[in-house]
């Protein structure tokens, strides 16, 4: 079955460095691969989509990478703010265009920004 | 728009009664999810619908139930509840099935459940 691993432990990182989080997956390539941010009681929110045929995708000060030949993606938050933090998951899309399909998430990386 | 609501909010359950948990959105998504979400597990998908009138099963069915109302609805039943059932509840929706679209999820706020 497909695995998804991501940094079990809570990172630490100080205000205005870089954050990088990792997502590594075993098995089967997924068409795309999204990250979401989770804060404590609330559902996750879609950050991040980049597709199997895209290194690099960036949005503000995030940025994901994805090489299919690792099996690994990487997510960057740059300038990192005391508001980044929060839990990050990371989730294997198969979606091929039609219909529904739903996700495999990771169990999320806890990252904590220090003033 | 208020996005993907969810009622109720908490619910404790005894051992063996029933519920449905609601789940409704209004941004005419046509695929809707049920996800629960557990201590060390990660979000696990317990059933999906891809349009009115079709769902099918995910990673952990057992126990659970769906009926796709309409488009804006999709609502999970528990007919026999068991402690191991215990677990925060997401439902979430895409526009996966529109010309164009892609798959990223909207996600309600959560139903947190315990079995007793």
């Amino acid at each position: 079955s497909q695995k998804i691993e991501q940094n079990s432990e809570a990172l630490n990182i100080q205000e205005g460095k870089t954050a990088t989080l990792t997502c590594n997956y075993t098995n089967y390539s997924p068409a795309y691969l999204q990250w979401y941010r989770q804060d404590p009681g609330r559902g996750p929110v879609f950050l991040l989509l980049i597709r199997e045929n895209e290194k690099e995708k960036r949005k503000e000060r995030l940025k994901v990478t994805f090489d299919t030949t690792l099996k690994q993606s990487l997510f960057h938050i740059t300038a990192s703010q005391p508001a980044d933090s929060a839990t990050y998951l990371c989730a294997l899309d198969w979606w091929s265009g039609g219909g529904a399909d739903g996700l495999t998430f990771g169990k999320g990386t806890h990252l904590i920004i220090q003033p | 728009n208020a996005g993907v609501t969810q009622t109720p909010k908490f619910q404790v359950l005894k051992t063996g009664q029933s519920m449905t948990l609601q789940c409704a959105q209004d941004m005419n998504h046509n695929s809707m999810y049920w996800y629960r979400q557990d201590p060390g597990m990660g979000l696990r998908l317990i059933y999906y619908s891809a349009s009115e009138g079709t769902t099918d099963k995910g990673e952990v069915p057992n126990g659970y139930n769906v009926s796709r109302l309409n488009k804006r609805e999709f609502s999970l039943r528990l007919e026999s509840a068991a402690p191991s059932q215990t677990s925060v509840y997401f439902c979430a929706s895409s526009e996966a099935g529109t010309s164009g679209s892609e798959n990223e999820q909207y996600f309600g706020p959560g139903t947190r459940l315990t079995v007793t």
